[in-house]
């Protein structure tokens, strides 16, 4: 079966520390792998998302940024926070072979407070 | 443009009693429909799925949903509720020839012992 490892769980940085969380699928080859940030009572923000390896289409211009080394592994990095970077961040992924009809599965998250 | 409505913020229901979560999409075509809960300080997990077919849709823990072309909407059911259903819920809608999905703002709900 397939599942998503998100990482850290929580995570308290101060103003302009670089930023790097992890995201790793197991049990699937060339998923669509997604960055969501979620803030209280709006939702969720799609950030990026990726359909391959070296591959990131970006949503929302900002001072994050994707990358996907390896075809399971996408890294959500800043080179300098921001207060406004604090919230919750989600990983998702969908069967590669599909489009939006395949349900996404979303990691446990990782809590960002920014000091 | 795709966009999908979830009109409640808030809903609280007694233990026991049925629910009914409402969302409301806006899209062209066919929509792909999804439901999602969320516990405090966790990730989404899917309830459910629509794609075509069958308009009433069963998925986990008891609940169903129900596409509605006319009324573009997709209601999340469930005819008995309990405590563990506290959460917050999801609508989100796929956007056809694209890998992105749309989701509403959440509706969260108390259920009252």
């Amino acid at each position: 079966s397939q599942t998503i490892h998100q990482w850290p769980a929580t995570l308290v940085q101060p103003v302009g520390s670089p930023l790097s969380l992890e995201c790793t699928v197991e049990g699937t080859s060339n998923p669509n792998l997604y960055w969501y940030r979620q803030a209280a009572g709006r939702g969720l923000q799609l950030l990026f998302y990726s359909v391959g390896i070296g591959q990131i289409s970006s949503e929302v211009p900002q001072n994050l940024s994707a990358s996907r080394p390896q075809d399971r592994q996408f890294i959500l990095s800043s080179k300098k926070l921001l207060l406004s970077d604090s919230g919750f961040y989600l990983c998702a992924w969908s069967i590669g072979t599909g489009g939006s009809n395949q349900p996404q599965h979303f990691g446990d998250g990782t809590r960002l407070s920014i000091l | 443009a795709q966009s999908v409505t979830q009109p409640d913020i808030h809903i609280t229901v007694s233990e026991g009693a049925s629910l009914e979560l409402r969302c409301n999409y806006s899209y062209g075509a066919t929509p792909y429909l999804f439901w999602y809960v969320q516990s405090p300080g966790q990730g989404l997990q899917l309830l459910l799925k629509y794609f075509s077919g069958d308009t009433l849709v069963q998925g986990i823990k008891g609940f169903e949903a129900e596409f509605k072309r006319s009324q573009s909407s997709f209601n999340l059911r469930k005819p008995s509720v309990h405590w563990s259903d506290a959460a917050e819920y999801f609508c989100a809608v796929g956007a056809s020839g694209t890998y992105k999905y749309i989701f509403g703002t959440g509706t969260r709900l108390k259920v009252l012992a």
